[in-house]
């Protein structure tokens, strides 16, 4: 498969534990922040967002925390299976502009 | 099936041969927009497009040229493509992306140029 990027963090966890990724964004202005997974040879898969007013989200086995104090977001991922292992990656937006600013991203490996 | 569909997947060009990267959505969205990956970068912004006939630069614009012509599709060109622009491609769009929404991507244009 096509490599997104060769010098990423990396993040390993056993099958069945939790994950926890994490981004520091850049801009205090920003107010919608969004986690993409992105697997070998694909591009971006939408996997949960959550806007300022808010600290904390839930989806499907997916949590997202924000932290607007330190600018940080994580994803926590709940009983990690072998089919999360990707990329992750975060993007920020401010309301009214066009511009989305992306993280490098970490690669999850999800050891059997 | 709501998608964004690009093509070629993978070229592999000659320097200075001009190539179009093709970009269309059927989710009816106003706002389309390119951007390039990095080994060690975020994805970076190339163009975008609000809607029909109306686009503007993003970070990286120098190199390439756009056209909204439709509101569905949205082309990547490379008038005069050289090595630095080697990069994997990915086109993206949103219902509006200035309310602050979901961006869906496409699976990616692989450019080599030699």
């Amino acid at each position: 498969g096509e490599s997104v990027g060769l010098h990423l963090p990396t993040l390993s966890v056993q099958e069945g534990d939790n994950s926890i990724i994490n981004c520091a964004y850049s801009n205090s202005a920003s107010d919608y922040f969004i986690w993409y997974k992105q697997e070998s040879g694909k591009g971006p898969q939408f996997i949960i967002d959550i806007r300022s007013n808010m600290d904390k989200r839930q989806g499907q086995r997916v949590t997202v925390l924000l932290n607007k104090t330190v600018k940080h977001l994580s994803l926590q991922i709940a009983a990690t299976q072998p089919g999360d292992s990707a990329v992750y990656f975060c993007a920020e937006n401010t309301s009214g502009t066009y511009k989305y600013i992306f993280g490098t991203g970490t690669r999850l490996k999800v050891l059997a | 099936e709501a998608q964004v569909t690009q093509n070629p997947r993978y070229l592999i060009t000659v320097t200075g041969k001009k190539l179009t990267v093709t970009c269309s959505q059927n989710m009816n969205h106003e706002y389309m927009s390119w951007y390039r990956q990095d080994p060690g970068l975020g994805l970076r912004q190339i163009y975008y497009s609000m809607n029909v006939e109306v686009t503007d630069k993003g970070d990286v614009p120098e190199g390439y040229k756009v056209s909204r012509k439709e509101k569905r599709n949205f082309p990547l060109i490379l008038e005069s493509p050289s090595p630095n622009q080697t990069s994997l491609y990915f086109c993206a769009s949103s219902p509006s992306g200035k309310r602050g929404g979901e961006l869906f991507f496409g699976e990616g244009s692989r450019l080599t140029v030699l």
